[in-house]
């Protein structure tokens, strides 16, 4: 049972750059979720989807974009890299976000934007 | 806004120490929890725990909700303890968003 698996687990991108960051989990949870982590800081909602079919927005959303591809997947695209966004991204996700249930990560993305 | 913080922002201990973190949180939750973030940068989910006493092992947690805070307890710690512990609050009507504290850095010396 692999939990919540991202892909890669490395990137280094030039300024302007696009890229998708892969997330999958196979625990049959509804609800999923995108951080990002900067150096000395908590954690940083970027965009979350409660359910296949719904994304919103979280707390830092600008520069990103989001695909709920199906019950499984959820991708986080940056269509035009910035330095800003260099930082250590998570994917989490939970059985029902709406009722407060533990939310599971997976091990994370470091990125850096030259 | 709704904020969630934590104390101390660091702390070292000898191993076979206990200690105890604590997270205020400014609004009702309805979704508390704790995490740890070993050296490797992994996060780990300790407790969820929106009201009431927990334990697992030598940990423990406990959330008064209607005072807004929790509280991680460690005891006899470990060198494998160290590591950053986060609380993050869900709050109602928030969709099932959580917002974390800062972290408590704890630092277990053999």
């Amino acid at each position: 049972n692999a939990g919540v698996t991202q892909t890669p687990k490395f990137q280094v991108l030039k300024t302007g750059q696009s890229m998708t960051l892969q997330c999958a989990q196979d625990m049959n949870h509804n609800s999923m979720y995108w951080y990002r982590q900067d150096p000395g800081m908590g954690l940083r909602l970027i965009y979350y989807s409660a359910s296949e079919g719904t994304t919103d927005k979280g707390e830092v959303p600008n520069g990103y974009n989001v695909s709920r591809l199906n019950k499984r997947e959820f991708s986080l695209r940056l269509e035009s890299a910035a330095p800003s966004q260099t930082s250590v991204y998570f994917c989490a996700s939970s059985f029902n976000g709406g009722t407060g249930q533990p939310q599971h990560f997976g091990d994370g993305t470091r990125l850096s934007i030259l | 806004g709704i904020q969630v913080e934590q104390s101390p922002p660091d702390l070292i201990l000898q191993e076979g120490a206990n200690s105890t973190l604590r997270c205020n949180f400014s609004d009702s939750v309805n979704n508390l929890q704790w995490f740890h973030q070993n050296p490797w940068g992994q996060l780990i989910n300790l407790f969820y725990i929106p009201s009431g006493t927990k334990q697992n092992g030598r940990l423990s947690a406990t959330t008064v909700a209607t005072e807004r805070y929790s509280l991680l307890y460690i005891s006899s710690s470990q060198t494998t303890d160290s590591g950053v512990y986060f609380c993050a609050g869900g709050f109602y009507n928030q969709g099932g968003k959580l917002i974390f504290g800062q972290g408590t850095e704890l630092s277990v010396k053999p």
